[in-house]
C-alpha cells in the first residue's frame, strides 16, 4: 500500500471557483501534515503546515486534516490563473517527507 | 523571505562520470535533505543530514551517493558513477529543528545523464 495517495488530476476550474484537493495516508505514525505547490520548472514551495487534527486557514487557503480517517484536504478559495500548479501533499512523522503523486490545478481565466 | 538556492539549475554528464550538486541552506536552519524527483513520479526522499553526519537515508541512497557539508553553508550531494536512471530533478531543503517545523526547498538541479 502507498504511503500517500492523491488523484493526479488534471483539474480544470474557473477563476473564482473553490478548488478542492485531497490526499490520504496510510501511516497512523504520521503526526505533520503538509501542502506545496510546485510551478513547472521549480522546486516545492511551502502553502500550509499542520500537526494536528481541524482546520487552518491562511488567506485563501484552508487545510484539514482527519487523523482518524487518515485524510487531508486543500481548498483554495476564489481561484486565480495564478493558482494553476502542481499541488503536493507531504506527510512526515521524522526526517522523512512522503509526498503524494501531486494534482495539475489549472483555473480558467 | 530567505531561500534555499541550488546550483546548478542543469547538469549535464556523461554516463560513469562523477556529479556534484551544491545547495545553499537556509543560514538558521541545521536540518538537510536531498530528495529527486524522476520526470512524472513522485518526489522521493534520499537523505536526511545533521551535525555533520547522516540521519536517515533511503534505500535509493546506495554507495553511490554521498553528502557532505564542506563549510559553513554549503551542502553537497555527490553521485560517484552516474548511470542512465540518475537523471531526475535533485531538490536541496532544510529546516530548523527536526520535530515540528517544515521543510524548505530549492528550486533543484536538473541532472541529465547522457
Amino acid at each position: 500500500q502507498k504511503e500517500v495517495e492523491q488523484d493526479p488530476g488534471p483539474l480544470s476550474v474557473p477563476e473564482g471557483a473553490i478548488v478542492s484537493l485531497n490526499c490520504t495516508y496510510s501511516n497512523s505514525a504520521f503526526q505533520y501534515f503538509m501542502w506545496y505547490r510546485q510551478y513547472s520548472r521549480k522546486g516545492p514551495e511551502l502553502l500550509m503546515y499542520t500537526y494536528s487534527s481541524g482546520n487552518k486557514e491562511d488567506g485563501r487557503f484552508t487545510a484539514q486534516v482527519d487523523k482518524s480517517s487518515k485524510y487531508i484536504s486543500l481548498f483554495i478559495r476564489d481561484s486565480q490563473p495564478s493558482d494553476s500548479a502542481t499541488y503536493l501533499c507531504a506527510t512526515s512523522n521524522d526526517y522523512k517527507l512522503s509526498f503524494g503523486a501531486g494534482t495539475t490545478v489549472t483555473v480558467r481565466a | 523571505e530567505p531561500e534555499v538556492t541550488q546550483t546548478p539549475s542543469h547538469q549535464v554528464t556523461q554516463m560513469g562520470q562523477e556529479v556534484i550538486l551544491r545547495c545553499v541552506p537556509i543560514s538558521n536552519h541545521l536540518y538537510f535533505y536531498w530528495y529527486r524527483q524522476i520526470l512524472g513520479q513522485k518526489v522521493e526522499f534520499l537523505v536526511s543530514f545533521y551535525n555533520n553526519e547522516i540521519s536517515e537515508k533511503s534505500e535509493i541512497f546506495d554507495d553511490q551517493f554521498s553528502v557532505e557539508r564542506p563549510d559553513g553553508s554549503n551542502f553537497t550531494l555527490k553521485i560517484r558513477s552516474t548511470k542512465l536512471e540518475d537523471s531526475a530533478m535533485y531538490f536541496c531543503a532544510s529546516s530548523e529543528d527536526r520535530y515540528n517545523q517544515p521543510q524548505h526547498f530549492g528550486d533543484g538541479t536538473r541532472l541529465s545523464i547522457l
